[in-house]
Formats: C-alpha cells, structure tokens, sequence
C-alpha cells in the first residue's frame, strides 16, 4: 500500500495564477481531509470529505475548492492565487464507521510558495 | 474551534517519562481522543487513540480519565527525537464522525 500520496511535492506559483493538488489513497478510506500549515504555526482545516459526492468547509475554506468524485482522489483547488496562501499543504484519509474508528493518515504534504 | 485544551509548552529530561496533558471536558460519550506529534515541518504522526479504557503501544501509554474529560499521553522513556509538538484531538460534529481539528498543540522538549 502507498497510502496517502500528494503530489507536487513542490510548486511556486505567481499571483492570480491556480493550480489543483493532487491527493491519493488506496487504503478505501471514507474520510479525507485538507490541511494548511503555516510557518511556526498549528494545522488547519480547509475542507473534508465523508465520501465520494460529498464535501464540507472546515477552518480555513476561503480561496480553495475540493471535488470527491471518487473514494481514492480528493484534490484541492487554488483558483486565483494569492501570498496568503503560501503554506505547506497536507493531506489526510482515515476510516470510520464500526467499533473504532482509525487514525488520520497523513500524506508528506506539498510545500505551495505564491509570489 | 478546537474541543481541546492543552499546555503551549513543556520540558522533560532525557530518559524520564513525559507526562503530556490534555483537557476534553466537552467530549461526548462515543467520540475517541486522538494524540499526534509533528516534528519539524514533517507531516503529523498517530501516536495513539482511545475511548475509556487506558491504552498502550510501542510509543506510549494513554491514561483517560474516568468521566473522560482529560487524558495524559505518557512517553515512558523520553529521548531527544520525542522533542516535537503533540497535538490532542476530538473529532467534532456527531459522534466520531465530525470534523478533526488540530489546535495549538503543546511543545515538548526533551533535554540532555
């Protein structure tokens, strides 16, 4: 198993521009989420999903659309960017449901630099 | 906003056992604690999870107390890579399937 894979790993973007982070997870989880961490400070939540078709806002959802047309993917969207959002991006999956429910499973994140 | 408190920052010496608490007074009966830590900028690890019952792993012991609003993650033998911050969590919305918020967490270093 992978486990959560995010890709770019790294990306610089210019102001105004966007892109889509890509997350992954091959262990069929039910839950994902989207973090943001900025230099020296806590996680963020910016969106989480309970399963395919189905989004929520978390913290911090301004700037950002997410999508969950399947269990496996979970990507996030930067339409218009801005210095704000220069911050280290992670991304999670965890199973619920039955008698536990697991840990988050976190990805080795996307560091975003806007400029 | 985050259900948890914790303490912003604590030290420990090296090869004594870290006490880390942390206070959940508003938790509701089916929902578990979770603990993580992050080192440096990597992303965050699962330490360990529970619901009433004290619980233990290779990396460290949960003692939750008996009405459940506190719990106390305990390193048995800090050493000097268990220096990170350790953030405690309770998942929010119904029962254990709401949203999971990281709050500040508490700084733990571990000295020589």
């Amino acid at each position: 198993n992978a486990g959560v894979t995010q890709t770019p790993k790294f990306r610089i973007l210019k102001i105004g521009q966007s892109m889509t982070l890509q997350c992954t997870q091959d262990m069929n989880h039910n839950y994902m989420y989207w973090y943001r961490q900025d230099p020296g400070m806590g996680l963020k939540l910016i969106y989480y999903s309970v399963g395919a078709g189905i989004t929520d806002k978390g913290e911090v959802p301004n700037g950002y659309n997410v999508s969950r047309s399947t269990t496996e993917d979970f990507p996030l969207r930067l339409e218009l960017a801005a210095p704000s959002q220069t911050s280290v991006y992670f991304c999670a999956s965890r199973r619920t449901g039955g008698a536990d429910n697991s840990p988050l499973h976190f990805g080795n994140g996307t560091r975003l630099t806007v400029t | 906003d985050a259900k948890t408190t914790q303490p912003t920052s604590m030290d420990c010496a090296e090869g004594r056992a870290a006490n880390l608490p942390c206070n959940h007074s508003t938790i509701s009966g089916n929902e578990y604690v979770y603990w993580y830590r992050q080192i440096h900028s990597q992303g965050p690890q699962y330490i360990i999870h529970g619901l009433k019952n004290n619980e233990t792993n290779e990396m460290a012991s949960l003692i939750i107390t008996e009405d459940r609003k506190s719990s106390t993650l305990i390193l048995p033998h800090a050493t000097l890579r268990d220096t990170a911050v350790y953030y405690c969590i309770v998942p929010q919305g119904s029962g254990n399937t709401g949203k999971l918020i990281f709050g500040q967490g508490t700084t733990l270093q571990v000295k020589p």
